[in-house]
């Protein structure tokens, strides 16, 4: 168990349709990253929170978007589904970004998103 | 920008026989290496890192990793795989130093599917 909780873990959805994936770090973790892992694109990094606040961008659509709260839990929002957005969406987590963090992530188990 | 290789996409071995799983990156500064298992319908876990110091690396159920600065390279090692090594293997790397932003590029992943 890696302390990082993601919820749900499945969902079953229609196209155009949006869902909110939650993620809970490790108690003592402020970095939250979201990373998407499907078959023909395997582990993108998509976004990473920091003490609520967006601190790196990467292959994340317009259609998505996440957030941190004063709590550290993160949502990931995906609106507008296609099915090509069917994958497998990690959360994971880490202690402070800098010189002395090694960058160790610890990942959930994941919500798989199937879109049909 | 960062990226990170691996070369073999899928890999059948014997319970018994010995294991390397190659792994390339780029980037031009310091970097932190990662290996990262997961098992079938499970998270990513941790199974050694490599941040400063002795390039060969020691981590969990007897898995090894030598960082070669020069190659840019950072191979998985196993003398010898068992059944329950049936996973998939992701290398990961990030900057190191005061580059460090916590975000972890991966490569592409190898699935080892150990025969009893």
């Amino acid at each position: 168990d890696s302390g990082v909780t993601q919820t749900p873990k499945h969902l079953i959805t229609a196209t155009g349709q949006r869902v909110t994936l939650r993620c809970s770090p490790r108690s003592e973790d402020l970095s939250v990253y979201w990373y998407q892992q499907s078959l023909d694109q395997g582990l993108q990094f998509l976004i990473h929170y920091y003490n609520g606040e967006e601190r790196a961008k990467g292959n994340i659509l317009e259609r998505f978007s996440a957030q941190q709260f004063p709590d550290l839990h993160s949502e990931l929002n995906l609106s507008s589904l296609e099915l090509g957005d069917s994958a497998l969406y990690f959360c994971a987590s880490s202690a402070n970004p800098g010189p002395l963090n090694t960058g160790e992530l610890f990942f959930g188990e994941g919500s798989r998103l199937t879109v049909l | 920008a960062q990226s990170v290789s691996q070369h073999n996409h899928h890999v059948i071995l014997s319970e018994a026989a010995s294991l390397e799983l190659g792994c390339n990156y780029s980037y031009g500064g310091t970097v932190n290496l990662f290996w990262y298992v997961q098992y079938p319908g499970q998270h990513l876990q941790l199974l050694l890192k490599y941040f400063s110091g002795d390039p060969l690396v020691k981590g969990i159920k007897g898995f090894e990793a030598e960082f070669i600065k020069s190659k840019f390279s950072f191979n998985l090692r196993k003398p010898s795989v068992q059944w329950s090594d049936t996973a998939e293997y992701f290398c990961a790397v990030n900057a190191g130093g005061s580059s460090n932003t916590g975000k972890l590029i991966f490569g592409q992943g190898t699935t080892l599917q150990v025969k009893p």
